[in-house]
């Protein structure tokens, strides 16, 4: 079961805007409409920011946005803020697997 | 206000077995579907079992399967995870959440229980 690919890190200057893409395949992220993304600071637990590729869940800023370009999907948040600064992962419905993590994106807000 | 509670989570020696327990409040939990994910120290999420809400459909990742099987005790709320046979790259922060019924999105998280498997 591989995971989603995801960039290592990522940095951005407070207002401006960043994007993280999740790379998967034909069999998960190209497959289904089916990605969602989350946040999680040092310690907690996960946080659903985006579902279903690009909906935001109830008390989600709209500062968060998704979308899907093929097996490619990408997290773009915008009007960065110093809380922003966080671990972001993709995940996945699979064909095979139920579901697949992409291995996190350290955002760092500078 | 929906709430999920892990237990369990203890120092184990490798090929023993634990029992993770995930006690859910605010919901009906056999109205859900239900995930246990799971974090090991420093590295990223990884989705280790499905439990569907009609009580007969149950999934693993290959890492864990034969060795790990998830439960649910309607009359209690809660959820299990029976881990057998741990090994040391069991060792991980273990969540339960909450499938959210639109797009196999987990909407609600444990605050997670530590499972450290070592001699």
């Amino acid at each position: 079961q591989s995971a989603l690919t995801q960039p290592a890190s990522v940095s951005g200057a407070p207002g401006q805007s960043i994007t993280i893409s999740c790379t998967g395949t034909s069999s998960d992220v190209g497959a289904y409409n089916y990605v969602s993304w989350y946040q999680q600071h040092p310690g907690k637990a996960p946080k659903l920011i985006l579902y279903g590729v690009s909906n935001r869940p109830s008390g989600i800023s709209y500062r968060f946005s998704g979308s899907k370009s093929g097996n490619t999907a990408s997290l773009t948040i915008s009007g960065l803020q110093t809380e922003d600064e966080a671990d972001y992962y993709c995940n996945s419905f699979a064909r095979s697997n139920i579901l697949v993590f992409g291995g996190g994106t350290k955002l760092t807000v500078l | 206000e929906v709430k999920l509670v892990e237990s369990g989570g203890a120092l184990v020696q490798p090929g023993g077995s634990l029992r993770l327990s995930c006690v859910a409040s605010g919901f009906t939990l056999k109205n859900y579907n239900m995930n246990w994910v799971r974090q090991a120290p420093g590295k990223g999420l990884e989705w280790v079992s499905y439990f569907g809400h009609t009580g007969t459909v149950m999934y693993y990742a290959d890492s864990v399967r034969g060795r790990f099987t998830i439960s649910r005790d309607s009359a209690e709320n809660s959820l299990f995870l029976q881990m057998n046979s741990l090994r040391a790259e069991d060792t991980a922060v273990y969540y339960c959440a909450r499938d959210g019924g639109k797009s196999y999105e987990n909407d609600y998280w444990g605050q997670g229980t530590l499972v450290t498997v070592s001699s």
